[in-house]
């Protein structure tokens, strides 16, 4: 069955301090990945996506994420941490083949300090 | 501009009584879904919907209904068997099963 965790349910950064929040994936078969964002009560809003080709993704906000299939990750990170960063993000999986059905993770609440 | 609205956004009812939220897309994508949303829970998935008619339940289906009469909607019913319904409601759609999913604004539903 396919599964998303992501590490640390909370994290803190200084504004300008690098932003990396960490998924890992399980799935029998090569995933489609995304990673969404949620700003307080407000619907989730895509940031990035991976499908096919290359590893590295670019999002919007200058987000970015690397599919690594070794270790069956998709952390996403940000160089320099902003104020309008702070919010929850998910990871998810795209359905297996023959079902809709979307894995996410629990989220990542990220906090910037001033 | 093509999106998903859900509407009321803040829902107050009191208990027994059954709510239905709207959720209306313009996006022409065939897959729909609910989600239920609650603190340190992530989403988890009600009922989701791939074509007109038809629907299948999601893991928490219990206390709650849909119909998919029309492809651009796929309103929600919470019933009265809900036994905690309190909770942000979200809506999304997709075009194909591998397609990013598109999210409603949500409602936040509170049962006293």
């Amino acid at each position: 069955a396919q599964s998303v965790t992501q590490l640390g349910s909370h994290v803190s950064v200084s504004e300008g301090a690098l932003v990396l929040l960490r998924c890992n994936y399980s799935s029998s078969v090569p995933p489609y990945l995304f990673w969404y964002v949620q700003y307080p009560n407000q619907g989730l809003q895509l940031l990035l996506k991976y499908t096919t080709g290359a590893t590295l993704v670019k999002g919007i906000n200058g987000f970015e994420a690397e599919f690594k299939k070794s270790e069956t990750s998709f952390h996403l990170t940000k160089p320099s941490a902003h104020m309008s960063d702070a919010a929850e993000y998910f990871c998810a999986v795209s359905p297996t083949s023959g079902t809709y059905k979307y894995i996410f993770g629990t989220g990542t609440r990220l906090k910037v300090l001033a | 501009d093509g999106g998903i609205t859900q509407s009321p956004k803040y829902l107050f009812r009191k208990e027994g009584q059954n709510v239905t939220l709207s959720c209306e897309q313009n996006l022409n994508h065939d897959a729909m879904y609910w989600y239920r949303q609650d603190p340190g829970q992530g989403l988890r998935l009600i009922y989701y919907s791939q074509i007109v008619n038809d629907f299948q339940k999601g893991d928490i289906a219990e206390g709650y209904s849909v119909s998919r009469e029309k492809k651009e909607s796929f309103p929600l019913t919470v019933t009265s068997a809900q036994k905690n319904p309190t909770a942000f409601y979200l809506c999304a759609s997709s075009a194909a099963g591998n397609s990013p999913l598109h999210f409603g604004n949500g409602t936040r539903l509170t049962v006293t």
